[in-house]
């Protein structure tokens, strides 16, 4: 089955300090979601990233996919305490694009 | 506008007590639907997902079942609670283009 391996596990920034939190597949990628959660609440959706080297911007997220490598990277510029949270990647299964898979989480603490 | 209602937001439940969560979506027509649970930690384990009405498909075997009665909503159930089934249950949606897929808020269930 395929599998999401997200790092780093949490990561703790100084605000106003740039960030990248990588998602790796063990299997080819068709696409990929990017979510924010903060603790006890739903998942809000990024983006979702669809073809190689695509990039795309939320506010100040950008979320580029990689096919050849696997991989998607989000990338966090001027962090703000707003940007608190777990990031989890998710994406359609290789063989079963019906399942979604999700990764395990970064955790992200932006202190002052 | 898309919107998922998922509730209740929280539930505390005995130990052989049956379960019902239900997950409706609004705006969109033959989503594919979603169960998930979300333990201590970060990671999001697929419990069932469904493509269709009445086509469930069940990715970890255990105490918990799924129905899809009607194209917008999703019901998880139990007949007897185990405290193993404790977590953080989520409901999500994906639309036919797959280029979003939406989270609702979340249940967080506590076997007693």
């Amino acid at each position: 089955s395929q599998e999401l391996e997200q790092s780093p596990q949490s990561l703790i920034v100084q605000e106003g300090k740039n960030l990248t939190i990588n998602c790796t597949s063990s299997k080819t990628l068709y696409g990929l979601y990017w979510y924010k959660q903060k603790y006890g609440e739903g998942l809000i959706f990024l983006m979702m990233l669809q073809k190689g080297g695509e990039e795309k911007s939320h506010e100040k997220i950008t979320a580029k996919l990689d096919e050849k490598k696997q991989q998607s990277s989000l990338h966090i510029t001027a962090s703000q305490p707003s940007h608190a949270g777990i990031y989890l990647c998710g994406a359609p299964n290789t063989g079963t694009a019906s399942k979604l898979t999700f990764g395990t989480g970064t955790r992200l603490q932006v202190t002052l | 506008s898309q919107t998922i209602h998922q509730w209740p937001a929280t539930l505390v439940q005995p130990v052989g007590s049956p379960l019902s969560l239900e997950c409706t979506v609004e705006g969109t027509s033959n989503p594919n639907l979603y169960w998930y649970r979300q333990a201590a930690g970060r990671g999001l384990q697929l419990l069932f997902y469904s493509v269709g009405i009445g086509q469930i498909s069940s990715e970890v075997p255990q105490n918990l079942s799924a129905s899809r009665p009607q194209d917008r909503q999703f019901i998880l159930s139990s007949k007897k609670l185990l405290l193993s089934d404790s977590g953080f249950y989520l409901c999500a949606w994906r639309g036919a283009a797959w280029t979003e897929a939406f989270f609702g808020q979340g249940t967080r269930l506590t076997v007693v």
